[in-house]
């Protein structure tokens, strides 16, 4: 079965670092790109950048860049995301998804709640 | 960035009519080289990942096993854009997203909560 599998819900304290795992199976990891979108509370969807897991590159969102790290494991089919400094701003469901080719998202990871409170 | 605004945020319409949600991008997402319009439509259920419905701005989703079912339309080009559900069934209470991938940030649209009458 074509999937992306999450890690579970995380709670972090302010200025703490989270890392979520996305596990692809079904499907060659280093075929496709991923990206990681995260969704704040009751609000949109909000695109922080995407990984080659063939070769390892990425690009961020600008409003990431710093505090975002986006890494792969091609012996486990796992992709990493790595978001430092939380703000309780950053509370939110972060998704992976998987990009075919067109930068348009065909599947999703289940999501990921990252709640950051003191 | 590419700022793009949908309307209306929320929509009810009768089971069995026609649903129509609008997207408008702030530049034109048409890449002239190859007349592809860089815009895609997604759907999210509650407490669920969004499902991709369109691409290409009118190219129904069709690589899973459970295809998008043809009464969702795309269409539009250059600024704007149309999601049409020609027939409204029960299953179709969601909200609905687009998405500009011509440059990145890429970017999505606020959402409209599309309800039943």
């Amino acid at each position: 079965q074509v999937q992306l599998v999450q890690s579970g819900a995380e709670v972090r304290k302010p200025g703490a670092s989270v890392k979520v795992s996305c596990k692809a199976s079904g499907y060659t990891l280093t075929t496709y790109h991923i990206h990681w979108v995260r969704q704040a509370p009751g609000q949109g969807l909000e695109w922080m950048g995407v990984i080659n897991p063939s070769g390892g590159s990425t690009t961020y969102a600008q409003k990431f860049q710093g505090r975002v790290t986006m890494t792969r494991d091609t012996s486990t089919s796992t992709i990493y995301m790595e978001l430092t400094s939380l703000r309780s701003q950053d509370t939110a469901v972060y998704y992976c998804a998987r990009d075919l080719g067109g930068n348009w998202f065909d599947l999703w990871g289940q999501g990921t709640l990252v709640t950051v409170s003191s | 960035d590419i700022v793009m605004t949908q309307s209306p945020d929320s929509l009810a319409v009768s089971l069995g009519e026609r649903a129509t949600i609008n997207c408008k991008s702030s530049q034109s997402v048409l890449y002239s080289s190859n007349n592809r319009t860089y815009l895609a439509w997604y759907q999210q259920k509650p407490g669920q990942p969004p499902n991709l419905l369109i691409y290409w701005a009118s190219t129904r989703e069709s690589t899973r096993e459970s295809g998008v079912p043809d009464r969702f339309s795309g269409s539009g080009s250059g600024t704007d854009f149309t999601l049409t559900i020609s027939s409204l069934q029960a299953e179709d209470v969601a909200v609905y997203y687009c998405q500009q991938y011509y440059s990145t940030p890429y970017t999505f649209g606020q959402g409209t909560k599309l309800e039943i009458k």
